[in-house]
Formats: structure tokens, sequence, C-alpha cells
């Protein structure tokens, strides 16, 4: 068992949909970051969490401790959009979730 | 600068070959990570080194080999590597440890023959 699953697995939309990836974990946590990796291999960081909801332009990611699960949001969605989006927490290691790969099709 | 940069971007070499990959960061950072990406697997985390000091090693085979020269600079030493070494090596960096975001490089993809 993954210390970290998110789904869906693959996911696609039609741009301007809005669209949400989810992550749980099963481990106690001091952070949980949001990465997207663009084909091609850069990985950006998006958000780091600890506790309640950030936004950042068209993102919004939320964590709910208590639960062990975190969502990840993206509103107004657009092909640029597409990309694998990944799920790390932090406890005395790392683990990574296994990826959600995004394609928005205009 | 808010950057990460790796060197090479991409590398061949042999398995008898002697190679080092290369990450710098002027960002100020403590805290300094290696990865290792199969294609379509999320990245495994190698080393870390905190204040120039080796402070994770998650089991990782002694060929390869890290080092960090000062603050800034992260390298990483191969030899006699294997084919199935072959993948995106991808440095990171953060303020501290633990509880920051972690800024990463664009990867060096490393293929061993």
């Amino acid at each position: 068992k993954n210390e970290v699953e998110q789904s869906p697995q693959n996911l696609t939309a039609q741009e301007g949909e809005f669209i949400t990836i989810n992550c749980s974990y099963s481990v106690g946590i001091s952070a949980l970051h949001w990465l997207q990796q663009h084909p091609g291999g850069g990985i950006v960081s998006l958000f780091m969490l600890s506790s309640g909801k950030k936004k950042h332009g068209r993102l919004i990611a939320t964590i709910n401790i208590q639960e062990k699960h975190s969502s990840l949001h993206i509103t107004a969605s657009h092909p640029r959009d597409s990309a694998v989006y990944i799920c790390a927490v932090r406890f005395h290691q790392f683990y990574f979730g296994t990826g959600t790969s995004l394609t928005v099709i205009p | 600068d808010t950057e990460v940069t790796q060197t090479p971007k991409h590398l061949v070499m042999g398995m008898t070959n002697k190679k080092s990959l290369k990450c710098e960061q002027h960002m100020g950072h403590r805290a300094m990570y290696w990865y290792k990406q199969k294609a379509k697997k999320p990245p495994e985390l190698m080393f870390v080194y905190s204040y120039e000091k080796l402070s994770i090693n998650e089991s990782v085979p002694s060929r390869f080999s890290p080092e960090c020269p000062n603050s800034s600079l992260l390298n990483l030493h191969l030899h006699a590597l294997q084919p199935e070494d072959s993948a995106l090596y991808l440095c990171a960096s953060s303020p501290q440890d633990r509880g920051y975001e972690q800024y990463f490089g664009p990867g060096t993809r490393l293929t061993v023959t």
C-alpha cells in the first residue's frame, strides 16, 4: 500500500472545466506539497500546505489534516495546464503520490 | 535569482565511465536534494544535504556518490552505473530541510549504455 494515494490517475477535461485532483495519505505529516511536472521533466512546486487553503491564480489547494486528505482545484482550465500533478508529503522522510496526468483539450 | 540550474541537460555514459552531475543555486538555501525519476513514475528521493552535511541517504547504491562542496553547489558522482540507472536526475533546494517549499532544477536525463 502506498502511503500517498492520488486520484484520478488520468484526467481529460475540456478547456474551461473545473478540475479536482485528490490526495489521501496515511502518515502523520509536517507539510504536503503539490507539484506540477510538464513533459520534458521540469518540476514546479505549486503549493506547500500544513493547514487550511491556499490560492494562486486559478489554482486552489486545500488540506484537511484530520481526514488526511488534500485537493488541488483548477478553475477555468486551459490547455497549458496539461501536465502531471504530484502530491508529496513529508514526515521523517518523503512520500510521493503516483501522480495525476491531466490533459486539457481546447 | 530564484533558479536551480543543473548541468548537463543530457548525458550518455558507458558502464565503465565516471561522470558527474552538477546542481547550483544562489538563493541562500541550506538544504539540497537529489531525486531519481524513472519514466511515468514519481521522483524518488536519493540524498538530502542540510548545511552541507549529508542528512539522508535513502539506501542508494555506492555507485552514486554525492558531494556538497559549498552551500550553493551539489554534485552527484557516477561510477560503474548499470543500464537500469538510466533516468531523469532532479536536484532541488529549499531554505532549510523541513517545512519549506522546494525549488526544482530542470533535471539531467541520463542514459547508461
